[in-house]
Parts: C-alpha cells; structure tokens; sequence
C-alpha cells in the first residue's frame, strides 16, 4: 500500500520560500495513472487544492497561487516537492501531499500533513 | 471558483443516519460527476470513501452512501457509529484541471 510523508521546515519568515518535499513509499510516482498533490488546510478552514503533476507529463496549479507555486518530481528519489514563494502569514497552513488517482478523479492516499507556519 | 459550501457541523446519536450537504455550481458540482468525499480524523491522513460522486472505494463501509441533485451533493453515513465521529470534506472536478473542496463539516456522534 502506498505511504506518503510530507516533510520541510515548519517555521517560515514572511518573503521566504516554502519548500515542501513528499516522499512516496510502496509505489512510483512514475508508473503512470496518478496525479501526485499538493493540497492545504488553513487553521480552522476546509482545503485548498494546491496543485498537482503527472510524471512526465504537465502540471497544473490553482489560479489563485499559480504566479508563486512551483510542482516538481524526481522519479530517481520517489519524491515530488512543492515551492511557494514569497510567503505571507495567510500561508500559514498545514500542507498535505496526496495521489490522486486518474480512473478514481480522487485522492486515494494522503499524508498526515506537516503545519507550516509563516511569522516574523 | 469559491469552494464548495458544507454545513460547519452536524450531529447524530449512535445507530442514526445523518446527511452532510455539498453545494457547488453548474462549474462543479452539478457539471461533473467526479464529486469525492473524504474522513479526517484530526493527526491522521484523510481518508477517501466516495468518489465519481456515489462509488464506494474497496473497504469502505455501506453505511457510507453519497448523491447527487443538480448543483448539490451529499454524503449520508446510516447507523452511525462513535468512530465515525470526524471532519468530513467534499472535493469536486470544475474543469480546466481545477479541483475545489469544500469547508468541511465537523460530524459529532452524541
């Protein structure tokens, strides 16, 4: 059964850049048939689908972060990675890495999520 | 695309059937079948337990049962139980390679 482990630093000034690392165990993210995520949850609020990748093929983002977000993979690490920059403290959030599968239109494995926190 | 609206919270006593509403537009919910729902316990990763809007994944419960009407969907969990007890988000496909989610319901069993 597939795993997957959000890991990066949880405490972030404002302007910094985010960087997130997922690190998916029991699959690859290369086989093909899935949308690897990146989705969040702000204190107290519902989730915000971030953006996702299909391995060798595009990525695609959420409007409202598209001009600071950044989805990467790296098929020889197993891992796929998120980048936001210019953080504010409305990016204060726990952020979860999740795989969507293509057949399903759903996320079928989460992360537990790690809180990333944007303060001064 | 504002996210889809569900109500802050509901509540059932155990053995009771409880109905967690979607509410999404013509651009989402009601324009696609590829509403899911997931369970999130707090400090664990959520859970998917329906997808393609009224499919139960391999393991789910059939207490577990979802719908669709117009630009609302909904989840019903029937014979409820305590570790049902959890926050429950809807998610819908709204085209151009978009996905929304819902506020999140918070599900207390009495």
């Amino acid at each position: 059964q597939v795993q997957l482990q959000e890991s990066g630093p949880g405490l972030l000034k404002p302007s910094q850049t985010l960087s997130l690392t997922c690190t998916v165990s029991g699959g690859s993210i290369n086989s093909g048939g899935y949308y690897w995520s990146w989705i969040r949850q702000h204190p107290g609020k519902g989730l915000e689908w971030i953006g996702y990748t299909y391995y060798g093929g595009n990525t695609y983002y959420n409007p409202s972060l598209k001009s600071r977000v950044f989805i990467s993979a790296d098929a020889s690490k197993n891992q796929f990675s998120l980048e936001l920059n210019s953080v504010t403290a409305a990016d204060t959030a726990i952020y979860y890495c999740a795989r969507e599968t293509v057949l399903m239109g759903a996320s079928d494995s989460w992360g537990r999520g790690t809180l990333v926190t944007v303060s001064s | 695309q504002s996210a889809l609206t569900q109500p802050r919270s509901v509540s059932g006593s155990p053995g009771q059937s409880v109905t967690i509403s979607c509410a999404g537009t013509s651009r989402d919910v009601g324009g696609y079948n590829y509403v899911s729902w997931y369970q999130h316990h707090p400090g664990k990763a959520p859970k998917l337990i329906i997808y393609d809007t009224t499919k139960r994944p391999s393991g789910v419960p059939d207490r577990f049962s979802a719908s669709k009407s117009g630009d609302t969907a909904s989840l019903t969990i029937s014979g409820l139980q305590a570790e049902d007890e959890a926050e429950y988000f809807c998610c819908s496909y709204a085209g151009s390679y978009l996905v929304l989610f819902g506020g999140g319901t918070q599900l207390t069993v009495l």
